[in-house]
């Protein structure tokens, strides 16, 4: 049974350009979320998505972000016109039900802006 | 409010002593609290739970932890460290929220681990 899995794991853009992070969650799991983890600090919740749905995106930033999670195929993490600022590692989590006390993370994708 | 404060940034510790992570927390909610590894440039790896059962709770390799409700504390224990525990430890608190489970992380602690 494969854990959560992300790619790329580490993805190097220029500044302006798109990235997009793939996370695929456990077989039989239909709860995403994304969470950031910026240098020396712990992770930060971003967005908690189900099947077609996003259900809370309290810590998404509120522009160039946003994060999908279609009918077929992985979620997607996508942040548009990259800034140093986004250089962090951002790691995907699934659950079986969105009131299960645990997550399963992935191994997290690290995005570099030169 | 839900959050997470780990004391310590640095702990370090030599090999065949013991190690003492410690976690203090706030929930409005009775918590479900964990703690995770990541090793460098690696994923984040349960190591145990707390989910309202049995107040010491045995995780993996060795670990433990004790939920004191009355000192809100969890933290974290293992009698003899290891080199290869050398690692990034977190504290985190789950609280529900819009019908899930948010996570609260700690800001993490670096054990380093002596020969």
């Amino acid at each position: 049974n494969a854990g959560v899995m992300q790619n790329p794991r580490h993805l190097v853009r220029r500044g302006g350009q798109e990235a997009r992070l793939r996370c695929s969650p456990m077989k039989g799991h239909s709860h995403v979320y994304w969470y950031r983890q910026l240098p020396e600090e712990g992770l930060k919740f971003m967005v908690y998505l189900q099947k077609e749905n996003i259900i809370d995106e309290s810590g998404m930033p509120k522009e160039r972000f946003s994060a999908e999670f279609p009918k077929e195929g992985p979620s997607i993490l996508r942040i548009q016109q990259v800034v140093r600022g986004d250089s962090a590692a951002y790691f995907c989590a699934s659950s079986p039900t969105g009131g299960a006390p645990e997550a399963f993370f992935g191994q997290g994708t690290r995005l570099t802006v030169v | 409010a839900q959050s997470v404060t780990q004391l310590d940034s640095h702990v370090s510790v030599s090999e065949g002593t013991p190690v003492l992570l410690r976690c203090n927390y706030s929930s409005s909610y009775s918590p479900s609290l964990f703690w995770y590894v990541q090793h460098p440039n690696k994923g984040l790896q349960l190591l145990l739970k707390y989910t309202s059962a049995a107040t010491l709770v045995k995780g993996i390799n060795g670990f433990e932890a004790e939920f004191k409700k009355s000192e809100t504390s969890f933290h974290l224990t293992k009698p003899s460290a290891h080199m290869s525990d050398a690692a990034e430890y977190f504290c985190v608190v789950s609280a529900p929220g819009n019908n899930f489970n948010k996570f609260y992380f700690g800001s993490g602690t670096k054990l380093n681990v002596k020969p």
